[in-house]
């Protein structure tokens, strides 16, 4: 099983700021298939980023993701008020299990 | 509207049974692989189980493996969790989710159902 350790656990920045998250696998991630989610209080996971660098569909472009093999980030170039929220990365290569991060809680400073 | 509806949730005393269920409308259901992921009050997500469009392949994860049974139903659009020997460990809300084409990520989550296992 694919572990995937996300840093740092809590993320204090002011909007306008720049978001570095981070994603580490315990083995190399196959096809690159790591996503990103966004997840708000009270609400179910929405897609951002998949296939490590995609966004997905209505996702503005101040959200982008790179990375491949072990280590991975998603970039929140300006950050909105509406983009505090937990980040979770999530590998679903070839066939399960497929795991997540333990989560990134990025928090008005 | 792309949409996924569970039910079936509540509490429930640890040793007991629950089948969840989720509808799905707006797509064509049977083309699509499913999945159902759980987060626990307070914690991160985790990935229980995986059907294919045919349900042809099925997965689980270790935790549930033995215990829980995911199907299908095609013809009604809708994906099933039959949840046998309950644990407390086992309380979570439990999302229904669509895996996009090409495995372009998990697109499509339900808005959950909760499950409180009591002991």
């Amino acid at each position: 099983e694919i572990v995937l350790t996300q840093s740092p656990g809590t993320l204090s920045l002011s909007p306008g700021e720049r978001a570095t998250l981070s994603c580490r696998a315990s083995q190399s991630v196959s096809n690159s298939f790591l996503a990103w989610y966004q997840q708000k209080p009270g609400q179910a996971p929405r897609l951002l980023i998949y296939s490590a660098s995609s966004r997905a569909t209505g996702i503005p472009d101040r959200f982008s993701g790179s990375g491949s093999g072990t280590d991975f980030t998603l970039t929140i170039s300006r950050l909105e008020p509406e983009d505090f929220a937990v980040y979770y990365c999530h590998q679903y290569g070839d066939s399960p299990p497929y795991t997540f991060g333990q989560g990134t809680k990025l928090e008005i400073k | 509207e792309v949409q996924l509806v569970e039910s079936g949730g509540g509490l429930i005393k640890a040793g007991g049974s629950l089948r969840l269920s989720c509808a799905a409308s707006g797509f064509t259901f049977s083309t699509y692989t499913m999945n159902w992921v759980r987060q626990a009050p307070g914690k991160g997500l985790e990935w229980v189980s995986f059907i294919s469009s045919s349900t042809g392949y099925i997965y689980y994860a270790d935790s549930v493996q033995g215990r829980f049974t995911i199907s299908r139903d095609n013809d009604k659009h809708s994906l099933y969790l039959q949840m046998d020997s309950l644990r407390v460990e086992d309380t979570a809300v439990y999302y229904c989710v669509r895996v996009a084409r090409n495995f372009y990520g998990f697109d499509i989550w339900g808005q959950g159902t909760v499950v409180t296992v009591s002991s």
